[in-house]
């Protein structure tokens, strides 16, 4: 079964306002999550590590500010895009080590809409 | 730095035979290597990895892979093909000294069509 989800699994909202999608471990501890973004049929892009209790480790070339990542427990990542704009649309994905962590395991993703 | 290329984007194979899905990939030390399917609008789905020991990995679905060290690859296969195999399918891998960093590198995505 899934170990890790995300909600909403599907959001539309208006240019300029900000969205929040959440990614919970399922009967796990994640002290690590990683919130990555994927174009229509291309590879996932790694957007940022986000670590427990500390800050989240950004990629090169993605605004921190823009996209607002908050771990505030050992289940629950958010991230928050700010601001959202029509080139913000795209299929948000996390996934989480669980276990002896070298596997990671992903959620089911959320389609972001901005109009 | 490590990297994984899937040199097929697209994938044809009619149902019951065999299907291979290539992977080859690079780091600077000992690999892990992993492959994941991506139905359409979900998120990933573990299938196998290698981290050491036996060379041919089996997974879910009836999917195994082989890592070949001197080649470098790591080929997805599967003896009988099935419709419902048709995803996208991505290779990925981690330089196993990667230490904390623990971030995936994933291929570009091989789009398995599997013809009835």
């Amino acid at each position: 079964g899934a170990v890790v989800s995300q909600h909403p699994s599907w959001v539309i909202c208006k240019s300029g306002t900000s969205v929040k999608i959440e990614c919970r471990s399922l009967d796990f501890q994640a002290t690590t999550m990683f919130w990555y973004r994927q174009f229509p049929k291309q590879s996932l892009m790694l957007m940022a590590t986000s670590n427990e209790g500390s800050k989240a480790t950004y990629e090169q070339g993605v605004e921190k500010d823009k996209f607002l990542i908050n771990h505030a427990s050992l289940t629950l990542s958010t991230l928050t895009v700010t601001s959202a704009h029509p080139e913000d649309s795209s299929f948000y994905i996390c996934s989480a080590f669980r276990g002896t962590k070298e596997t990671q395991y992903f959620g089911p993703g959320t389609r972001l809409l901005v109009l | 730095a490590q990297s994984v290329a899937q040199p097929e984007d697209q994938v044809n194979v009619a149902e019951g035979n065999p299907l291979t899905v290539k992977c080859t990939y690079s780091v600077s030390g000992n690999p892990y290597l992993f492959w994941y399917v991506q139905y359409p609008n979900r998120g990933l789905q573990f299938l196998l990895k290698y981290i050491t020991g036996d060379n041919l990995v089996k997974g879910s679905y009836g999917f195994e892979a082989e890592f070949n060290k001197s080649q470098t690859s790591f080929h997805l296969k599967k003896p009988s093909a099935l419709v419902s195999d048709s995803a996208l399918y991505f290779c990925a891998v981690r330089d196993r000294a990667s230490g904390s960093a623990r971030q995936l590198t994933f291929g570009s995505g091989t789009q398995l069509t599997v013809l009835p």
